[in-house]
């Protein structure tokens, strides 16, 4: 039972390059978040996914896109990367409705991405 | 726009002292609001929560405070202990949207 599992762990892009950041539950879940991670700015929400088939965008989106493959697999596109974009990046599920503590969200280890 | 945000970016309390962690948000629309507490180099983890139509709750070790008329949320940690030093955020829940303020920094002195 490993949680949320987050790929790659570090990455150093050039700008313009994309890449896909990848994460995958198994805690069968119905919500997934992204979150980047800045000195003193706290964890801003990029986007979410209420459920398999659903996606939002939340407070940081620009510069981003999702994709909810499956209930399972929630990844994070960045099309042009950018300096900006250098953060560290989390991906979040949260309990499902109708259960106990259905605030609590379960983290992965989180990406530190670099772009230069 | 709407945010969830602290007063304090750092607290410094003594090892065994009682700690007041406090979050300003301006969302009326939240359902939950929850506290979150992250150790260097991992994911926040969850302490605890609260129902907006509630004012109190209480854990183990931690009591959470909700002044809607202020829009303000707190979380006390009685006998604060080394373990509790970390980065505290609240957080807010507005249907399936979890938004995340900016953090306290909470050291423990010995």
């Amino acid at each position: 039972n490993a949680g949320v599992t987050q790929t790659p762990k570090f990455q150093v892009l050039k700008t313009g390059q994309s890449m896909t950041l990848q994460c995958a539950q198994d805690m069968n879940h119905n919500s997934m978040y992204w979150y980047r991670q800045d000195p003193g700015m706290g964890l801003r929400l990029i986007y979410y996914s209420a459920s398999e088939g659903t996606t939002d965008k939340g407070e940081v989106p620009n510069g981003y896109n999702v994709s909810r493959l499956n209930k399972r697999e929630f990844s994070l596109r960045l099309e042009s990367a950018a300096p900006s974009q250098t953060s560290v990046y989390f991906c979040a599920t949260l309990r499902n409705r109708g259960t106990p503590t259905n605030t609590e969200a379960f983290f992965g280890q989180g990406t530190r991405l670099t772009v230069v | 726009g709407e945010s969830v945000g602290l007063h304090l970016p750092t607290l410094s309390v003594q090892e065994g002292d009682n700690s007041i962690i406090n979050c300003a948000y301006s969302n009326s629309a939240s359902d939950y609001f929850i506290w979150y507490k992250q150790e260097s180099g991992k994911g926040p983890q969850f302490i605890i929560d609260i129902r907006s139509n509630m004012d109190k709750r209480q854990g183990q070790r931690v009591t959470v405070l909700l002044n809607k008329t202020v829009k303000h949320l707190s979380l006390q940690i009685a006998a604060t202990q080394p373990g509790d030093s970390a980065v505290y955020f609240c957080a807010e829940k507005n249907d399936y949207k979890l938004s995340f303020g900016a953090g306290t920094t909470v050291t423990v002195r010995a």
